[in-house]
């Protein structure tokens, strides 16, 4: 089976712009979770998606927004970037919430200028 | 306060010697995963080992878990150069993963 795909995997962004990531999964999996990286406070949860529906959410600014599609991909929305926006993005699958292994996809690197 | 927490943050070892990285958390879990990142990319699943195990073993990783000191240890047997990355222990506290900051490990040849 083909892995997690992410794209783009990199991205240059200015500030006050909006970007679009997209995260394909591992056939099979309905599960999607995001995540954001930085040096400074390590992988953080932004949200976890299962059969189109958002479960969990974490402390992120409503400027941080997802949605899941039908066949199970799912994209993540950042409007109004800011310059602490810039991170690597992880997104994961599994075939059920939660409980399950993760399977990330390698990521997308976004520098917000 | 993060849920789990890696220790040491960096360790440097030579070729053919042993790692040890701890994890500590602070709620119950059903479970307990170990996770591998090489520089800058996604991270990679290693073990999972579930509460009422104590230890659990595949090819060189070996993890303990001691649910009454809410803790875990992962220990790579003579590592290679290749093991070179970051270590993350993650569980689930509530409804979402939760990851730990990480252990860097370097393995010099």
């Amino acid at each position: 089976k083909a892995g997690v795909t992410q794209t783009p995997r990199y991205l240059i962004k200015t500030r006050g712009q909006q970007v679009t990531l997209s995260c394909s999964p591992i056939s099979g999996h309905r599960s999607v979770s995001w995540y954001q990286q930085t040096p400074g406070q390590g992988l953080q949860f932004l949200f976890e998606y299962f059969s189109e529906t958002q479960r969990n959410k974490g402390n992120f600014p409503g400027r941080f927004s997802g949605r899941q599609f039908s066949n199970s991909r799912s994209e993540m929305n950042v409007s109004t970037l800011e310059l602490g926006d810039s991170a690597l993005y992880l997104c994961a699958s599994s075939l059920m919430p939660t409980q399950e292994t993760q399977y990330f996809g390698p990521g997308t690197r976004l520098l917000v200028l | 306060s993060q849920q789990g927490e890696e220790d040491p943050q960096a360790l440097s070892i030579q070729e053919g010697e042993n790692a040890t990285m701890n994890c500590s958390y602070k709620t119950s879990i059903n479970n307990l995963q170990w996770y591998r990142q090489n520089s800058g990319r996604g991270l990679v699943h290693l073990i999972l080992i579930r509460s009422n195990e104590r230890e659990k073993h595949s090819g060189r990783l070996r993890v303990t878990l001691d649910t009454s000191k809410k803790s875990s240890s992962l220990l790579i047997t003579a590592s290679r150069a290749a093991d070179t990355a970051s270590y993350f222990c993650a569980t689930v506290p509530g409804q979402n993963f939760v990851f730990g900051p990480g252990t860097r490990l370097s393995v010099l040849p």
